[in-house]
């Protein structure tokens, strides 16, 4: 079955360091990846996507992802965080492969210390 | 722009009602909705998916009859919890997706509290 692996369930970072969640995927030729944020009690907001072309793609907030499918990969990067990028984030996958659906993974939860 | 609400964002039931949630994409016509539920510190679960029109398809475990899904509009769809228990307690989540571009607009989620 499809899947979506997110490694880390926590991981906690000093403000102003760098970060990076990982996420990796099982299965699709050509996957449609997402990287959602999710504030407690808040609805998810897209960070960014990849479809196709350019492998690093830039989001809102500073963020970005490079996609690499030899490794089924779409890790989410930023260069200095702030305190107020401490939520949850999630990484979806879809596309045809995936039913037209989106596939979550369990989520990693970014706490920043001061 | 892509804006999705829902309503109520909390609601408090006693077991054995029923609840209706509504989405709704406020500026732009959402050709598929879907339904999620999200369990405190887990992913979200797809419940069900609905085209404006058509009859919804549940994910396999999902109670069709217990969650009842009217997609009515392009852009207003219901999610109906009957006769609610407090396990049904939940946070639901609803997304909209227009054409095929695997993209999904969030809601902001509704509090479900069944006592």
């Amino acid at each position: 079955a499809q899947s979506v692996t997110q490694p880390d369930i926590h991981i906690t970072v000093s403000e102003g360091a760098s970060l990076e969640l990982r996420c990796n995927y099982s299965y699709g030729a050509t996957p449609y990846l997402f990287w959602y944020v999710q504030s407690p009690g808040q609805g998810l907001q897209l960070l960014l996507k990849y479809f196709s072309g350019d492998t690093l793609v830039q989001g809102i907030k500073g963020f970005e992802a490079e996609f690499k499918r030899s490794q089924s990969s779409f890790n989410l990067r930023k260069p200095s965080v702030h305190w107020s990028d401490a939520a949850e984030y999630f990484c979806a996958v879809g596309g045809m492969e995936y039913g037209n659906k989106l596939v979550f993974g369990a989520g990693t939860i970014l706490r920043v210390k001061s | 722009g892509a804006v999705v609400s829902q309503h109520p964002s909390w609601v408090i039931c006693k077991s054995g009602t029923s609840v209706k949630i509504e989405c709704r994409s406020l500026d732009f016509q959402a050709t598929t909705m879907f339904w999620y539920r999200q369990f405190p510190k887990q992913s979200l679960m797809l419940m069900a998916t609905s085209n404006e029109g058509s009859k919804a398809t549940y994910e396999q475990g999902v109670e069709k009859d217990k969650f009842l899904i009217n997609h009515a509009s392009l852009t207003l769809s219901t999610l109906t919890v009957t006769s609610a228990h407090p396990e049904d307690s939940s946070f639901y989540i609803c997304s909209a997706g227009v054409g095929t571009s695997y993209e999904q607009y969030f809601g902001p989620g509704t509090r479900l509290t069944v006592t």
